[in-house]
C-alpha cells in the first residue's frame, strides 16, 4: 500500500520561512496537496495540484513536489499559521493517502 | 458559498449501526464526486470513502469495506455513510468533503464533522 511520511512536527519563528516536506515513493509522478487545521477545526485546502493556490489563500504558502518528496513552504511565517498540516496524494492501489500529519509550532 | 452540514453522530455500541447524512449546498452537487474522511480522537486523517458524481461508482478504504455503504440522493443534494458492525476504532469525527473537478482530486471543501463514538 502506499504511504506519505511527514515529520511529525516543525518549529519556526514568526516572520521565519518554515518548510514541511512529505515524502512518498515517486510522489512527484503524482499529484500532492495540502490542508492546514487548526485546533478544533475542519481542514481546510492551502495548495493543490503540487502548487496551485485556492482562492483565498494567503500568498506565503506555496508548495513543490519533485522525485518522492513534497514540500510545503510558508513564508513570513505569521502566528496565525500554527497548526497542523497534512499532505494528500492519490495512489491506484490505495485510493486517497494522507500522509502523518506536521504540527507547524511558531516560537 | 459552499456548505457541507453532516449530521447523524453519536454513541453507538461495538457491533451497532448509524448512518450519517450530509447535506450540500452552494453548488451543483450533482457534478462533483464526494468522500468521507475520519478523524480519530488526537490522530491524523484517514480516508473512508468516496463516490462518484452519479453515484455509479463507490470506494472503500481496506479498513471499512464490508461494513460501511456510501451513498448519494443528487434530488435531495445529500451524501450517506452507512456504518455497520461498528468497532470500537471506528470512534472519530466524520468529516464530508467535496471534491475537485477532476477526479480522483483534492478535497477542496469540508464540512464542519460529525462525532461517533463506538463505546459500550
Amino acid at each position: 500500500s502506499y504511504e506519505l511520511t511527514q515529520p511529525p512536527s516543525v518549529s519556526v519563528s514568526p516572520g521565519q520561512t518554515a518548510s514541511i516536506t512529505c515524502s512518498g515513493d515517486k510522489l512527484g509522478d503524482k499529484y500532492a496537496c495540502w490542508y492546514q487545521q487548526r485546533p478544533g477545526q475542519s481542514p481546510v485546502l492551502v495548495i493543490y495540484q503540487n502548487s496551485k493556490r485556492p482562492s483565498g489563500i494567503p500568498e506565503r504558502f506555496s508548495g513543490s513536489n519533485s522525485g518522492n518528496t513534497a514540500t510545503l513552504t510558508v513564508s513570513g511565517t505569521q502566528a496565525m499559521d500554527e497548526a497542523d498540516y497534512y499532505c494528500q496524494a492519490w495512489d491506484s492501489s490505495t485510493d486517497w493517502v494522507f500522509g502523518g500529519g506536521t504540527k507547524l509550532t511558531v516560537l | 458559498e459552499v456548505q457541507l452540514l453532516e449530521s447523524g453522530g453519536g454513541q453507538v455500541q461495538p457491533g451497532g449501526s448509524q448512518r450519517l447524512s450530509c447535506a450540500a449546498s452552494g453548488f451543483t452537487f450533482s457534478s462533483y464526486a464526494m468522500s468521507w474522511v475520519r478523524q480519530a480522537p488526537g490522530k491524523g486523517l484517514e480516508w473512508v470513502s468516496a463516490i462518484s458524481s452519479s453515484g455509479d461508482n463507490t470506494y472503500y478504504a481496506d479498513s471499512v469495506k464490508g461494513r460501511f455503504t456510501i451513498s448519494r440522493d443528487n434530488f435531495k443534494k445529500t451524501l450517506y455513510l452507512q456504518m455497520n458492525s461498528l468497532r470500537v476504532e471506528d470512534t472519530a469525527v466524520y468529516y464530508c468533503a467535496k471534491e475537485g473537478p477532476q477526479p480522483p482530486d483534492y478535497f477542496d471543501y469540508w464540512g464542519q464533522g460529525t462525532l461517533v463514538t463506538v463505546s459500550s
